[in-house]
């Protein structure tokens, strides 16, 4: 049982490059997510998904962009990447989007640098 | 506005108790979680309370007071292990997680 697999794990672009940070789970949650955390901040609700072929935008979701074509991927592409996207994202999953116990399983994370 | 704090920094024994404090501030309130997390790994879940008390499990407790927007984590017989990043989250009248910043708590031989 993997989980949640994010990758890539390290990643160094320079600004205006774009690339797409994949993420999937095989528990079959219908939620799934991706948040950055920066030091000195909460973690921040990039974009997320309450099943296939809905998505939609969190906290700060600008520079983003998400699709949802099947339970298991949630990839999350960077348009056009700038200095201000340095940092260490995550992909999380849940089964119980509409609840409260609605407990996450992240995935390992992926620290991306843009130059 | 929205808002979780906590401590940014805690320091403690290894052996002791250390209580790490969360007080929030949010649009609605559908429970609270608590996650670890160890440098350069992902948050896990520790424990969620949605009414008011301690919930125990094994070293770690966790309470609720929703009158005061107030929860702690309380970690017992403290191990090096427990070396990390605890982080407090709020979920809103719209189930969406607020997250504070977390403590990182240190603890020493």
């Amino acid at each position: 049982n993997a989980g949640v697999t994010q990758t890539p794990k390290f990643q160094v672009l320079k600004t205006g490059q774009s690339m797409t940070l994949q993420c999937a789970q095989d528990m079959n949650h219908e939620y799934m997510s991706w948040y950055r955390q920066d030091p000195g901040m909460g973690l921040r609700l990039i974009h997320y998904s309450v099943g296939a072929g809905i998505t939609d935008q969190g906290e700060v979701p600008n520079g983003y962009n998400v699709s949802r074509s099947t339970t298991e991927d949630f990839p999350l592409r960077l348009l056009s990447a700038a200095p201000s996207q340095t940092s260490v994202y995550f992909c999380a999953s849940s089964a119980n989007p509409g609840s409260g116990a609605n407990v996450l399983t992240f995935g390992a994370g992926s620290r991306l640098t843009v130059l | 506005g929205q808002n979780i704090d906590q401590p940014t920094e805690m320091t403690a024994t290894e052996g002791a108790i250390v209580q790490i404090n969360c007080t929030y501030q949010t649009s609605g309130f559908n429970g609270l979680f608590w996650y670890q997390q160890h440098a350069g790994e992902a948050p896990t879940f520790l424990s969620y309370n949605v009414l008011d008390g301690l919930e125990e499990k094994g070293r770690f407790s966790s309470f609720l007071s929703r009158s005061k927007g107030y929860s702690y984590l309380l970690l017992k017989e403290l191990q090096m292990k427990d070396s990390a990043s605890y982080l407090c989250a709020v979920a809103d009248s719209n189930y969406q997680l607020i997250w504070g910043a977390g403590t990182k708590l240190i603890i020493k031989p």
